[in-house]
């Protein structure tokens, strides 16, 4: 089966614009996560979802951003009025369900640069 | 917060050699996982570690998990250029939330 998928893989915008990315989990995986990754180090945590409910997003840096998964299988995390500072890149993951060991599966990302 | 550091940050070393990798943090968790990551890809789970004092071993890499559920290290046995790659470690105290470590970046030399 396939894994998990992203799009678009690079998106260039100009600042203020809004940019929406998609996340394709693996088919059947209750759990779907989404982090933010600076060269160089550790993924960040954004948020996350089980089925269709998003269960904690703590991580997401202020109310510009958004994500949602209306059918509990794609989601898209909305990033409106886009600032430089957002450039980086964005991973989804998901797992087969929210368990403290369940393995995520990460996706190839998008990454996003704010001119 | 939770947080956690990972040492050393950048590590080189040649074909053949043994190494250790650390993470470590004053938060417990209740699991705590190892990744590997190569560029232009996402992390691979190598091994998710759950009791105090636990052991695994993958192949030639060995992880623990601290007694006290706090730090963890990852030993490669006689390291192959193969295994070249940013390693990442992640604890998670509540279900769905990991909080990830910068990770080392390893490079194995032939």
């Amino acid at each position: 089966g396939a894994g998990v998928s992203q799009s678009p893989r690079y998106k260039v915008t100009k600042r203020g614009q809004d940019v929406a990315l998609r996340c394709d989990p693996i088919s059947g995986h209750v759990s779907l996560y989404w982090y933010r990754q600076a060269l160089g180090q550790g993924p960040e945590f954004l948020t996350y979802f089980n089925y269709e409910a998003q269960q904690d997003k703590s991580g997401l840096p202020n109310d510009r951003f958004s994500a949602e998964r209306p059918e509990g299988s794609i989601s898209t995390l909305t990033i409106q009025r886009t600032e430089q500072r957002d450039s980086a890149m964005y991973r989804c993951a998901s797992s087969l369900g929210g368990s403290l060991s369940g393995t995520q599966y990460f996706g190839p990302g998008t990454r996003l640069t704010v001119l | 917060t939770q947080l956690l550091e990972q040492s050393p940050q950048f590590l080189s070393i040649q074909e053949g050699e043994n190494l250790t990798v650390y993470c470590n943090s004053s938060s417990v968790f209740s699991s705590l996982q190892w990744y590997r990551q190569e560029p232009g890809e996402g992390p691979v789970l190598l091994v998710t570690v759950v009791t105090g004092g636990e052991v695994k071993k993958l192949k030639r890499l060995t992880f623990q998990f601290g007694d006290a559920r706090k730090d963890s290290s990852l030993h490669i046995t006689a390291a192959q250029p193969g295994d070249t790659g940013l390693y990442l470690c992640a604890g998670a105290r509540n279900a769905g939330k990991s909080t990830f470590g910068d990770g080392t970046t390893l490079t194995v030399k032939p």
